[in-house]
């Protein structure tokens, strides 16, 4: 089964820089979504793109998405210290049922 | 109001003891998931079940035994539990499987085998 694998897997930063983790996969998807969990807590659906799409922005948050090296970024722009949190990515394969692959995760440490 | 509700947060048990773990959401979706994550935050999905019906079935012990008795609920019970089931489970829901739809997940419920 496909797999996405963030690169670096540790960012500490300080508040208002920007923060940018990558995810590659193995197989062809519908769609990738990117995902944030605080210590602690369950994860939080930050940002979708479809296998159609290159960029997609929301709010503070820049994701790439790039279906022939098989990779996808995620930019937050002027961190915060709530942004403190591991990312996630996950992609859904092109055979459907919204079955979804997760990475290893990001931790993001943001330093005020 | 939580829209994914697990109970409970906290399960201490020992070794060879069942025990069951509950998820509901209140978001009128009609799927819904279970997944485990290992202490390096590994997050693989278990099983999941749309409209009361099992879709997804991974290479899980037939320990686990998932149940939906409504499309709301989805809770899942563990026989015999081991060292190794020790993890957080994480239930989820999504609007239902074609999409792409987000999903939704619950806080967890943090095992610990003993």
């Amino acid at each position: 089964s496909q797999q996405g694998e963030e690169d670096p897997q540790a960012l500490s930063i300080q508040e208002g820089e920007n923060a940018t983790m990558n995810c590659s996969y193995k197989t062809s998807i519908n769609n990738l979504q990117w995902y944030r969990q605080n210590s602690g807590r369950g994860l939080v659906h930050l940002i979708l793109i479809r296998s159609n799409e290159r960029e997609k922005h929301s709010g503070r948050l820049r994701v790439t998405l790039d279906t022939s090296k098989k990779s996808s970024s995620l930019l937050i722009t002027a961190s915060r210290a709530a942004d403190t949190a591991s990312y996630f990515c996950a992609t859904d394969a092109a055979y459907g049922n919204n079955r979804l692959a997760f990475g290893k995760g990001n931790q993001v440490v943001v330093i005020p | 109001d939580t829209a994914v509700s697990q109970t409970p947060k906290y399960l201490v048990t020992q070794m060879g003891n069942d025990k069951s773990i509950k998820c509901e959401q209140n978001l009128g979706h009609d799927t819904m998931y279970w997944y485990k994550q290992d202490s390096k935050k590994f997050l693989k999905i278990m099983f999941s079940y749309n409209n009361k019906e099992l879709i997804i079935n991974e290479t899980v012990p037939n320990r686990f035994s998932p149940k939906s008795p409504d499309k709301a609920h989805l809770n899942l019970h563990i026989n015999s539990l081991e060292l190794g089931d020790s993890a957080v489970y994480f239930c989820a829901s999504s609007k239902d499987l074609g999409g792409p739809y987000e999903q939704y997940f619950g806080p967890g419920t943090r095992l610990t085998v003993t």
